[in-house]
This record gives structure tokens, sequence and C-alpha cells, in this order.
């Protein structure tokens, strides 16, 4: 079990680039979250899938992202036309079954839109 | 989901006990009480979650009161490692939506 890695750490782009995130989540973890944190904020909820399907997406999740996990295991996130707001931590998040105490996060992805 | 207030930072010495309090007026039948911690620069990190009473497990110690409108969570002996962002959720642990929904929690500053 090597645990939730997300790929890259840090990115830097400029404003209207696109970038796309990967999380590979612990291996036979069924569930996989997707979270952004700003600075002195708690993190906040983006999106949740299970297995393949998505089933769960946050308003926050504006029409310029777009998340997928095509088979089930690795995910990917996408910003389009990023934006200054869009500045933030993004973490991910798997789990084997529901509940609250059960979702193992990853290091997180810190990108700044310059 | 049950709204959730904490004090935003707290400041204690290593080997003290570090007890931090979180309000839940509004906490439903089916909801639990589930704390993480998290490191800077790390995502967070489930420590104890409780429904009544007291839990303890080899981190910390959770108490919960009668009518559940509150709860703390204590750090006995605090190092300065313990140094990090506590975060108190609640809810239905056992519903279909199981996202985390974090408030701005307690900043814990632990000091030689």
């Amino acid at each position: 079990d090597t645990g939730v890695s997300q790929d890259p750490r840090h990115k830097i782009t400029k404003r209207g680039q696109n970038v796309t995130f990967r999380c590979d989540p612990i291996s036979e973890h069924n569930r996989l979250y997707w979270y952004r944190q700003t600075l002195g904020q708690g993190p906040e909820f983006l999106t949740y899938f299970q297995n393949e399907a998505q089933l769960e997406k946050s308003r926050l999740l504006s029409d310029r992202f777009s998340a997928e996990r095509p088979k089930g295991s690795f995910s990917t996130l996408e910003i389009q036309r990023t934006e200054q707001g869009d500045s933030a931590m993004y973490l991910c998040a798997s789990s084997s079954r529901q509940g609250l105490e059960t979702q193992y996060f990853g290091p997180g992805t810190r990108l700044l839109v310059l | 989901l049950a709204k959730t207030t904490q004090p935003i930072s707290m400041d204690s010495y290593e080997g003290q006990e570090v007890n931090i309090t979180c309000s839940h007026n509004n906490i439903a039948t089916n909801d639990y009480i589930t704390w993480y911690q998290q490191f800077p620069s790390q995502g967070p990190r489930f420590i104890i979650q409780g429904y009544k009473t007291k839990v303890t497990n080899e981190v910390a110690s959770l108490f919960i009161p009668a009518d559940r409108k509150s709860s703390t969570l204590s750090l006995p002996r605090v190092s300065l490692s313990d140094t990090a962002v506590y975060y108190c959720l609640v809810g239905d642990s056992y519903s279909d939506t199981d996202k985390l929904i974090f408030g701005t929690g307690t900043r814990l500053q632990v000091f030689p």
C-alpha cells in the first residue's frame, strides 16, 4: 500500500492555459474524491467517483472543470482557461468503503495561476 | 450536514494536554463526529470518530456529552509534531453521500 499519489505536486501556469492533474488512489479503492483548498480554509468538495462513474459534482465545479476516471483506477482533473481564482491546492482522496472516517488523502497539487 | 464551530487557533507547550472543543448545536440523530488532522503541505488525515460518550485510540480521545451538541478532542502530552490544523466534521457516516464538509479548523501551534 503506497498511499494516494498526485502528480504534479506543483504547477505554475499563465491565465488562460489548460492544466491537468493526476491522482492515483490506493489500489483497490473504488471510491475517489477531489477537493480544493485555498489558503486558510478547509478543503472543499469538488466531485466523487465510484469506480468509473462520476456520482456527484459540486456546484463549485464550473464548466471549465472536468474530471474523469476512465478505468476506475487513476483519475484526472482538468481545468480549462485557468483563472487566477483557480489558484489553490487540489487534493485527491480515496476510500474502499462508505464512511466519513475512511478517506485517505494524497499530498495535493498546488496550482498557481499568474 | 450540521454546521460546526471551533476556535480558530490554540497555542500549547510540549508535554501539555490540549483540548479542542467543537460546537454542533443542530447535530442530527444519525450524525457522527469525525476529526481530521492536517499538517502543512499535506492532505488531511483521519484521527478519530465517535457517536456518544468517549472514544479513545492511540492518537487521541474524543469526549461527547449526552446532548451531543458539542465534542472535545483531547491530545495527551503534545509534541512539536502535533502542530497542525484540526478539523471537526459532523455528518451521517452511513449515508450515500460521504463527502467531507470541512470548516476552517483549529490551528494548533505547539511550542518547545
